[in-house]
């Protein structure tokens, strides 16, 4: 069946450092894939997504490209901020409107 | 996108009741959903909130469990019933946009004593 593998947190990483977190799946057909971000204590805010192979989504410096020979989505950001702590999950959109999140990866930026 | 609320956004419950959650949006939407979110895991889908009919559960998910209401296209409940510590949870509502994407409430973070 179709399910999402990210790499395991917590990520810890200084301020300006480069960021890349690791997601991968597995589908029937070509879904769309999304990255959701969530602060601590909020519930989850769509930061990106791509529909088709070859798309990148990009917002807030955060961009991942669709690459369906690798059937990745990985999360990149040139320059972390410290109010870029929060935990990042990668989402698979099946059967239409359902979806299934990755595990969660955590990010804490130290100063 | 839209503005989704919850209330309440925290409760504390004893074992054995029920706790009836709300989900408000800002404008009418056809696709609601609810999820749950258990500490430290990631999100599962418990169901759909269908207007006008019944909802449609996931596996492992039963009405008896998880009663839900839709009474119109802005407005769904979640009641979590006969609850136990394994209840304990963050349960998201969500809405559909219209690049499928899904749109996520600020949750509400339940503990069963």
């Amino acid at each position: 069946g179709d399910s999402v593998t990210q790499m395991e947190g917590p990520v810890t990483l200084s301020e300006e450092a480069f960021l890349t977190i690791n997601c991968t799946y597995t589908a029937t057909g070509y879904p769309s894939l999304f990255w959701y971000v969530q602060y601590p204590g909020e519930g989850l805010q769509l930061l990106l997504k791509a529909t088709k192979a070859d798309d990148k989504g990009s917002n807030k410096g955060f961009e991942a490209t669709y690459r369906k020979e690798t059937t990745s989505f990985h999360l990149e950001k040139g320059s972390v901020q410290v109010s870029d702590s929060a935990v990042y999950f990668c989402a698979l959109l099946y059967n239409f409107n359902k979806f299934y999140f990755g595990s969660g990866t955590k990010l804490n930026v130290k100063p | 996108s839209a503005v989704i609320s919850q209330k309440p956004s925290r409760d504390i419950c004893q074992r054995g009741t029920s706790l009836t959650i709300q989900c408000q949006v800002d404008s009418q939407v056809t696709m609601m959903f609810w999820y749950r979110q258990q500490p430290g895991q990631s999100l599962t889908l418990i169901a759909t909130a269908n207007q006008g009919s019944e909802a449609t559960y996931e596996s492992g998910f039963v009405i008896d469990k998880f009663p839900i209401s839709r009474p119109n296209l802005t407005f769904s409940t979640l009641t979590v019933s006969n609850m136990s510590p394994e209840d304990s949870s963050i349960y998201l509502c969500s809405v559909g946009g219209e690049s499928n994407e899904q749109f996520f409430g600020p949750g509400t973070r339940l503990t069963v004593l």
